[in-house]
């Protein structure tokens, strides 16, 4: 298989606050990486793509200035929850794949909880 | 619109029944992919169908691709503790931007 880091697990910020995730492909190149929010029990809701060395493509009713994403290299992907609230509490989990590959590795996810 | 249906959502058995997790929809898929997730972690791969018709056993699971290339099954044979989790089946259609389209997961309970 291959590795997919995301850091920080958990993250505990203030209402208003900006938090960053990282994703990491560790030992893969992934020009596609893809951002996900989980409620509790539930399947995996997709956010956003994130493309190396261009802009994210987001799903419909995701706000992008909201949940800012980077894709600066090809084994790095940012996703940045700017002036958070509590709402935005939740899990959130990267997966990368392999260019040209069918599988989908997944970071650890993020427990992001805002007070 | 749901493009894979998963059932059942929720499932508590005892230890060593055995059940069965389905996925369906009308679109062909070029793969399927299952995965299970615990809480608080991200999922993991368990395996990967392709071809139509495919079976593919992994110790006690055993996981069908419809001929069609529509619809897949997991089957768990005497079903222990362990194998309590969210099990998720994604498709992949050639071509959507590699995004996978997910079902909706089965929260499965082994019950000692």
């Amino acid at each position: 298989g291959a590795v997919v880091s995301q850091h920080p697990s958990r993250v505990i910020c203030k209402s208003g606050t900006s938090v960053k995730i990282e994703c990491r492909s560790l030992d893969f190149q992934a020009t596609t990486m893809f951002w996900y929010r989980q409620f509790p029990k539930k399947s995996l809701m997709l956010m956003a793509t994130s493309n190396e060395g261009s802009k994210a493509t987001y799903e419909q009713g995701v706000e992008k200035d909201k949940f800012l994403i980077n894709h600066a290299s090809l084994t790095l992907s940012t996703l940045t929850v700017t002036s958070a609230h509590p709402e935005d509490s939740s899990f959130y989990i990267c997966s990368a794949r392999r260019d040209g590959g069918i599988e989908a590795f997944f970071g650890q996810g993020t427990r992001l909880t805002v007070v | 619109t749901q493009l894979l249906e998963q059932s059942p959502q929720f499932l508590s058995i005892q230890e060593g029944e055995n059940l069965t997790v389905y996925c369906n929809s009308s679109s062909v898929f070029s793969s399927l992919q299952w995965y299970r997730q615990e809480p608080g972690e991200g999922p993991v791969l368990l395996v990967t169908v392709v071809t139509g018709g495919e079976v593919k056993k992994l110790k006690r699971l055993t996981f069908q691709f419809g001929d069609a290339r529509k619809d897949s099954s997991l089957h768990i044979t005497a079903a222990q503790t362990g194998d309590t989790g969210l099990y998720l089946c994604a498709g992949d259609r050639n071509g959507n931007n590699r995004k996978l389209i997910w079902g909706l997961g089965t929260s499965l309970a082994v019950n000692p």
